[in-house]
């Protein structure tokens, strides 16, 4: 089974609207951590935004938020605006565990190719 | 310095051939990546290295041979690849172990073997 679901190969946005694109995830770790990428055509991996699973308030960087509902085990990440510039691959990763070797390894969706449209 | 820097950008070379892909990171991490992604595809982890010793090796073919030869440099030594070796090769690094550990990459290095 994966462990990291993204339903969207594609989607398409607006400039200045709001678009979500979805994750899920499956692990039997209480501990573990979601995150989101951005990779531009360029190929450079773009951080973008972290979740514990511990951590009560979904987080938000700037435009950015992630959507984070632990028991549907889904980290949804949420671009408010969208510009050209977001235009690119999203990929979101989990790592399991918060200790041990396991702490470094990140398992990545297949990504969602996000095109915004002017 | 917030990057990671990797040399070279394209890097042609034929089946006989070696040659070195170099990786350099000045935030003090602690541990470093490589990764090969194939186009529209997700990045795959191939080495791990923390403090400076091979942590993680994901049963990668001997034609590919990490080295760190210090806290700041990852090296990719390449010899006698296969044209399906041909990919991006990411290079990454994080503090450690420790809190959310993001992982920060570099630009990658676009491999083609002829």
């Amino acid at each position: 089974a994966q462990k990291i679901t993204q339903t969207q190969p594609g989607m398409f946005v607006q400039e200045k609207e709001a678009v979500t694109l979805d994750c899920t995830y499956d692990t039997s770790d209480q501990s573990y951590g979601l995150f989101w990428y951005k990779q531009p055509s360029s190929g450079e991996m773009i951080f973008l935004i972290y979740q514990g699973s511990y951590d009560e308030q979904n987080a938000t960087e700037g435009r950015y938020s992630l959507n984070f509902q632990k028991a549907r085990k889904s980290a949804n990440l949420v671009i408010s605006a969208s510009q050209l510039g977001d235009s690119a691959m999203y990929f979101c990763a989990m790592r399991e565990g918060l200790g041990g070797g396991s702490n470094y390894k990140l398992t990545f969706g297949k990504g969602t190719l996000l095109t915004v449209n002017p | 310095d917030t990057e990671v820097t990797q040399t070279p950008k394209h890097l042609v070379m034929g089946m006989t051939n070696k040659k070195s892909l170099k990786c350099e990171q000045h935030m003090g991490h602690r541990a470093m990546y490589w990764y090969k992604q194939k186009a529209k595809k997700p990045p795959e982890l191939m080495f791990v290295y923390s403090y400076e010793k091979l942590s993680i090796n994901e049963s990668v073919p001997s034609r590919f041979s990490p080295e760190c030869p210090n806290s700041s440099l990852l090296n990719l030594h390449l010899h006698a690849l296969q044209p399906e070796d041909s990919a991006l090769y990411l290079c990454a690094s994080s503090q450690g172990q420790a809190g959310n550990n993001e992982q920060f990459f570099g630009p990658g290095t676009r491999l083609t073997v002829l």
